[in-house]
Order: structure tokens, then sequence, then C-alpha cells
């Protein structure tokens, strides 16, 4: 099945800084690639996603790159903000379709210093 | 006007004893998920509903039993509850275009 790594697994920056949060995948199959932010007791969020058809896409201050060949994908996060602090899980699926499920990565903490 | 919702919020309970979560979404989704999130944040699938029927069940014990009466409903009861069953529960509902939208969440405590 499909094996998600996803590293750090923490990350500190300065308020202002730029934060970037790396994931392979391990089946080549998987074409649609999301991105999820937690805070403390809260559910994950969507915040982003790229499918394999995309090599890169933007929203605001975050931005998604897709690299099909090597496997794999990146968060980038710019002019980083205290509420951006979270755990951010990436995810990876073969889909669509009824039985496409996400496996997730371990997930990393940012936090962003004041 | 929530899009996927969850009760209860907190459950606590002692070993042995049975309990449901239930789940509903308001989304229109076909699919439906239940996740399980341990202590170190890991998300792991459990199961998934489309349209009423199992699509996915990864190896979960079968004290887990996932009921969806229909598609906007998605429960899952616990039988005989142990200490490793302690977590953190969610539900989740998708589109045909695969995006996930999760519930609150549901904190399972077993003493």
């Amino acid at each position: 099945g499909e094996n998600v790594e996803q590293h750090p697994s923490t990350l500190s920056v300065q308020e202002g800084d730029s934060a970037v949060i790396k994931c392979t995948y391990s089946d080549s199959a998987s074409n649609y690639f999301p991105w999820y932010k937690q805070e403390l007791g809260k559910r994950p969020q969507l915040i982003i996603d790229i499918r394999s058809n995309v090599g890169e896409k933007k929203d605001q201050r975050i931005a998604v790159t897709l690299n099909k060949t090597a496997k794999h994908f990146s968060l980038h996060i710019t002019e980083t903000q205290p509420e951006d602090s979270a755990v951010y899980f990436c995810a990876a699926s073969i889909g669509p379709g009824t039985a496409s499920k996400l496996t997730f990565g371990t997930g990393t903490r940012l936090q962003v210093m004041l | 006007d929530t899009a996927v919702s969850q009760t209860p919020k907190y459950l606590v309970t002692q070993m042995g004893n049975d309990k449901s979560i239930k789940c509903e979404q308001n989304l229109g989704h076909d699919t439906m998920y239940w996740y399980k999130q341990d202590s170190k944040k890991f998300l792991k699938i459990m199961f998934s509903y489309n349209n009423k029927e199992l699509i996915i069940n990864e190896t979960v014990p079968n004290r887990f039993s996932p009921k969806s009466p229909d598609k906007a409903h998605l429960n899952l009861h616990i039988n005989s509850l142990e200490l490793g069953d302690s977590a953190v529960y969610f539900c989740a509902s998708s589109d045909y275009k695969d995006t996930q939208y999760f519930g609150p969440g549901t904190r399972l405590t077993v003493l």
C-alpha cells in the first residue's frame, strides 16, 4: 500500500520567515495530494491540494509543489504569522473513486515565534 | 450549518464497556470515513462507506463495527473497550473529487 513520509517533524521559524514541509510517497499511481492544518484540539482542515496534472499551485501565502518523477511534494508558507502555528499533515491518494483513501504523513508541528 | 458533525465530543468510559459515536454530514457527499488519531497525532483510516456500502476496512479489530443507516450518517460502535482504544476519532466525508472534510472529533478515554 501507499506510504507517505513527512519531514521535518517539528519546525520553528521566526514570524515573517518562510516554512517548507516536505513529503514523499511510494505509490506512483497516487494522483491527489492534499495538505491539512490541525490546530490544537481542532479538526484537520484542508488548506490546499494538488493533483498530478499540475506541478505547482498557489493560494495567497501558501503554495504546494509536486514532482511526480521523484514522488515528492512540498508545502511552502511565506511571511509566516503566529496563527500559522499548528500541525500540518500531507496526504496522498489514488482517485477519484469510491475506493480512494487518504494515506497521511506523520505530521509537522510548525511553531511561528514572535 | 455545520458540514460534518459528531456526537459526543468527549467520551470517558471504563474498560470492557460498549460505546457508540455518531456522525452526520449535510454536504450531500456519497462517501464517509472513520479515522483514528492516536496520542502521537498519527491519522489512520479505519473504514470507508460509499452510499451505505462498506468500501474500506483497514484491518480494524472486529470489536469496531461501523454502520451507515443512510449516506448522510455513519456511526461507529465499539465493543469491549480497551485502554489502547483511547484516541480521537474523526469522521469525514468526501465529494466526487476526493476532497475530505472532517468532523470535530470525539475524544475517547478508556479508564
